[in-house]
């Protein structure tokens, strides 16, 4: 399997501007998840799916942020309008919850600057 | 209240010196408890994983950790350190909520001195 895929690895934005990051999880999994860090603030968890429904979205930082999942296969992140502090590392993981083990996989990231 | 602690920011070890980066949880279940590494502009990679049975786990690249109930404490441990395990690492947990989220430490960033 390749992974999880995210893109772009790297956007550069200017402040206002609308930013969509896209994830694809690992074939099969059933939970995705969207993570940023920052220095300051580290790992924070921001929302996650189960089954393509929306869980958990209290990490989600305010109403410019949007996270859809339509399919098993696809996931956005999407920031209107967009912040310098917004700037940040953004992850998806996916998972597969079997007999309760929910190891999560990481993909690489998408490295956000908004200027 | 379900919690997963880092304690040490920033640890820094000698070369073949012995690491040990420290985890702590707080969980009313027994929980399913992980290491993450993540090299600098990459992503988080599993290095080991701790569900049932054996207590002392070992993982990639020399690692291994030991789940101890009596402590609530799953640290991390190498023999010997080398120049490549310079990264941050993150001790994880599922905490048994019920949710199938993992319950994220703050991170250790791993210093390895030549």
């Amino acid at each position: 399997d390749a992974g999880v895929i995210q893109s772009p690895r790297h956007e550069v934005t200017e402040m206002g501007q609308e930013v969509t990051l896209r994830c694809k999880p690992i074939s099969g999994h059933n939970s995705l998840f969207w993570y940023r860090q920052t220095m300051m603030r580290g790992l924070e968890l921001l929302i996650y799916f189960n089954n393509n429904v929306p869980i958990d979205d209290s990490g989600m930082p305010e109403d410019r942020f949007s996270a859809k999942m339509p399919n098993a296969s696809f996931s956005t992140l999407k920031i209107q309008p967009s912040e310098p502090r917004d700037s940040a590392v953004y992850f998806c993981a996916s998972s597969l919850e079997a007999g309760g083990i929910n190891e999560q996989f990481f993909g690489p990231g998408t490295r956000l600057t908004v200027l | 209240a379900q919690s997963v602690t880092q304690l040490g920011s920033h640890v820094s070890v000698s070369e073949g010196a012995l690491v040990l980066l420290r985890c702590n949880y707080s969980s009313s279940v027994p929980p399913y408890l992980f290491w993450y590494v993540q090299y600098p502009n990459q992503g988080l990679q599993l290095l080991l994983k701790y569900t049932t049975g054996a207590t002392l786990v070992k993982g990639i690249n020399g690692f291994e950790a030991e789940f101890k109930k009596s402590e609530t404490s799953f640290h991390l441990t190498k023999p010997s350190a080398h120049m490549s395990d310079a990264a941050e690492y993150f001790c994880a947990g599922d905490l048994g909520t019920g949710a199938n989220n993992l319950f994220f430490g703050t991170g250790t960033r791993l210093t390895v001195i030549p």
